[in-house]
């Protein structure tokens, strides 16, 4: 079994809809979440990190965590075709005394207008 | 401000010739470094790490090794290229122990 689990997609939606990604994950020594967004042929940027459970908002991406179920997710209010791109779930625990990043697969977003 | 600056961005190479990636942070000291790399359709694989000049540790074996002889940069390096080696090389960095990681741009290497 993988340490984090990413649907790969992937997904098409139209535009202005909510967009709901997930990832479940084994190991409940993961203390930091993280989500990243790859455009084709770029390196991923950061989206957004949080290290508690429940809902972390910056404008129209929500990050949840659920760390009793083992479940995150991003949600995408109006998304975009903007918005079309890979999106990395991350999950870190400390490790030798640096960050161990274990990233799920990614899921491929396609956000049609 | 951070910024994470990585090159070449797109390289070509026969199998058996060297490598040479080269990344280099600025506006921050004593950063933990990292290169991954990214193969077609699959995750994020954790290569090497650094927490200081001069110590390298390895996630996986390989014919690759990485070398970090200033504090702000990282080189990743092969001998002897393979065609299993190709794929997308992504450069890291974090402030700390703690903190998230911010990628570079890429580098895309075909072996042919």
């Amino acid at each position: 079994q993988k340490e984090v689990e990413q649907d790969p997609g992937p997904l098409s939606v139209p535009e202005g809809a909510i967009v709901s990604l997930n990832c479940t994950y084994s190991n409940s020594a993961f203390q930091y979440f993280m989500w990243y967004r790859q455009y084709s042929r770029k390196g991923p940027e950061l989206l957004m990190y949080t290290y508690s459970s429940g809902n972390k908002e910056d404008g129209r991406f929500t990050a949840q965590v659920d760390k009793s179920s083992k479940y995150i997710s991003l949600f995408i209010r109006d998304s975009q075709p903007s918005d079309s791109a890979t999106y990395l779930c991350a999950m870190s625990s400390l490790s030798g005394g640096y960050n161990k990043l274990i990233f799920g697969a990614g899921t491929r977003l396609a956000v049609h207008p | 401000s951070q910024t994470i600056h990585q090159w070449p961005a797109t390289l070509v190479q026969p199998v058996g010739s060297p490598l040479s990636l080269e990344c280099t942070v600025e506006g921050t000291s004593n950063p933990n470094l990292y290169w991954y790399r990214q193969a077609a359709g699959r995750g994020l694989q954790l290569l090497f790490y650094s927490v200081g000049i001069g110590q390298i540790s390895s996630e996986v074996p390989q014919n690759l090794s990485a070398s970090r002889p200033q504090d702000r940069q990282f080189i990743l390096s092969s001998k002897k290229l393979l065609l299993s080696d190709s794929g997308f090389y992504l450069c890291a960095w974090s402030p700390g122990v703690g903190n998230t990681i911010y990628f570079g741009e890429g580098s895309w290497l075909t072996v042919v």
